[in-house]
């Protein structure tokens, strides 16, 4: 089973670029990369994913290494509402349980003013 | 759009009293999920439906059931609430069945917040 391993917590200025760092060393050659945030009361928000490239949408972009073995989400100009709770997921389990979506503790993004 | 759609945001029971959480999607999304998030135990899957007409247990799903009504929505019951039953739940969707092999992110809803007394 992949596993992620995120710092726990990060800070950011408003305005600066945050970029949050994932590892997943043990990942498999067909599993993606996804983040997820959650604010404060909130569902958690689908942000991005990949599986080899890097990406880019209207949110982040993601940065994953040749090896697959880590990535990076990166906020771009990050703001205030930005402060959330970041999940770098992949597959955790198996065996028949591949709907099982696993958030583990993720980073704590504070962006400051 | 509005995505994922739970009613009600808030719920207080007591111990033995049923209730339904309501999930409406307006996606098309074939597939759709019932999680519960307690605090150091992170999303735990309850019940999911892969597609009309079909659903399944997921990890923990003792004290619920479930009814996929029609590709639109996914309703969580639960018959007799019990106090280890207060938690957040949250309905999601995604395109097809999600796997961390498949193209397919889940989308969320706000959540319920249910405490049962």
């Amino acid at each position: 089973d992949a596993k992620t391993t995120q710092p726990p917590s990060m800070d950011c200025a408003e305005g600066r670029a945050a970029n949050l760092p994932c590892n997943h060393s043990t990942i498999s050659g067909n599993e993606y990369v996804y983040w997820y945030r959650q604010i404060h009361s909130q569902g958690p928000q689908y942000i991005i994913h990949g599986l080899k490239n890097n990406e880019t949408n209207e949110m982040a972009s993601l940065i994953i290494t040749e090896d697959r073995k880590s990535s990076t989400l990166i906020l771009p100009h990050a703001t205030l509402r930005d402060t959330a709770v970041y999940y770098c997921i992949v597959r955790l389990n198996s065996g028949g349980s591949n709907y099982k979506l696993t958030f583990g503790k993720g980073t704590l993004l504070t962006v400051n003013p | 759009n509005a995505g994922v759609t739970q009613t009600p945001k808030f719920q207080v029971l007591k111990t033995g009293q049923s209730m339904t959480l309501q999930c409406a999607q307006d996606m098309n999304h074939n597939s759709m999920y019932w999680y519960r998030q307690d605090p150091g135990m992170g999303l735990r899957l309850i019940y999911y439906s892969a597609s009309e007409g079909t659903t399944d247990k997921g990890e923990v799903p003792n004290g619920y059931n479930v009814s996929r009504l029609n590709k639109r929505e996914f309703s969580l019951r639960l018959e007799s609430a019990a106090p280890s039953q207060t938690s957040v739940y949250f309905c999601a969707s995604s395109e097809m069945l999600w796997s961390g092999s498949y193209n397919s992110p889940l989308h969320f809803g706000n959540g319920t917040r249910l405490t049962v007394t």
